[in-house]
């Protein structure tokens, strides 16, 4: 079956610009992650959605970092203003369960992420 | 400040012989510890995980042995392979967040 997909899987932005980064979760899948992950680091969580609804936004760095999930599938990370410290591998990974429910496991599901190079 | 912190940062195995990854946790909060394996280009997939109510589980070459009072848990890959090769990642959730590992790149010598 699909896994989540993640696009564009390469982007290269000037400073300044705005990007947007798609996720398209496993269907069906309750629970949504966004992740950005530096070179040679581990995944460091960005936000999390329950359907349409972000329940946790707390992993954002700044203002410019947006997150949506308007119909509780596809989900948008966006990046306003983009700075060079921005670039990383932002990684989206779905779960079908809600993140609060401690199911037997909460394993997330990963994308193969998208890889953004801010010049 | 890192929630879990992993070890070593590097490792290099002969084939055929062990591999131990190390991670160690402040937070009590914590009930659930998978391992991530992730290879070049691709996402971290999930490769066994565990809670703080047992002290170790096996599947396949693959064991993680939990250690409550000490916060620590660890990841054995025995009978290592070429294949095997990848980064590893511990990580630990509190339910509704997961904090990762720095990760340990893994290099098994055929």
């Amino acid at each position: 079956g699909a896994g989540v997909s993640q696009s564009p899987r390469y982007k290269v932005a000037k400073r300044g610009q705005d990007v947007a980064l798609r996720c398209d979760p496993i269907s069906g899948h309750v629970s949504l992650f966004w992740y950005q992950q530096a070179l040679g680091q581990g995944p460091e969580f960005l936000t999390y959605f329950q359907n349409e609804a972000q329940l946790d936004k707390s992993g954002l760095p700044s203002d410019r970092f947006f997150a949506e999930r308007p119909e509780g599938s596809v989900s948008t990370l966006k990046i306003q203003r983009t700075q060079q410290e921005d670039s990383a591998v932002y990684l989206c990974a779905s779960s079908p369960q809600a993140a609060t429910s401690g199911g037997p496991y909460n394993e997330q599901f990963f994308g193969p992420g998208t890889r953004l190079t801010v010049l | 400040q890192q929630q879990v912190k992993q070890s070593p940062q590097s490792l290099i195995v002969q084939k055929g012989g062990i591999s131990i990854i190390n991670c160690a946790y402040e937070n009590t909060a914590f009930d659930y510890f998978p391992w991530y394996q992730q290879f070049p280009g691709k996402g971290p997939a999930l490769l066994i995980a565990i809670r703080p109510d047992v002290s170790e589980k096996k599947e396949g070459r693959f064991t993680i042995s939990f250690n409550k009072s000490a916060k620590q848990f660890s990841l054995h890959i025995m009978d290592s392979q070429p294949g095997d090769s990848a980064t590893y990642f511990c990580a630990a959730d509190t339910g509704n967040q997961f904090y990762f590992g720095t990760g340990t790149s893994l290099t098994v010598i055929p």
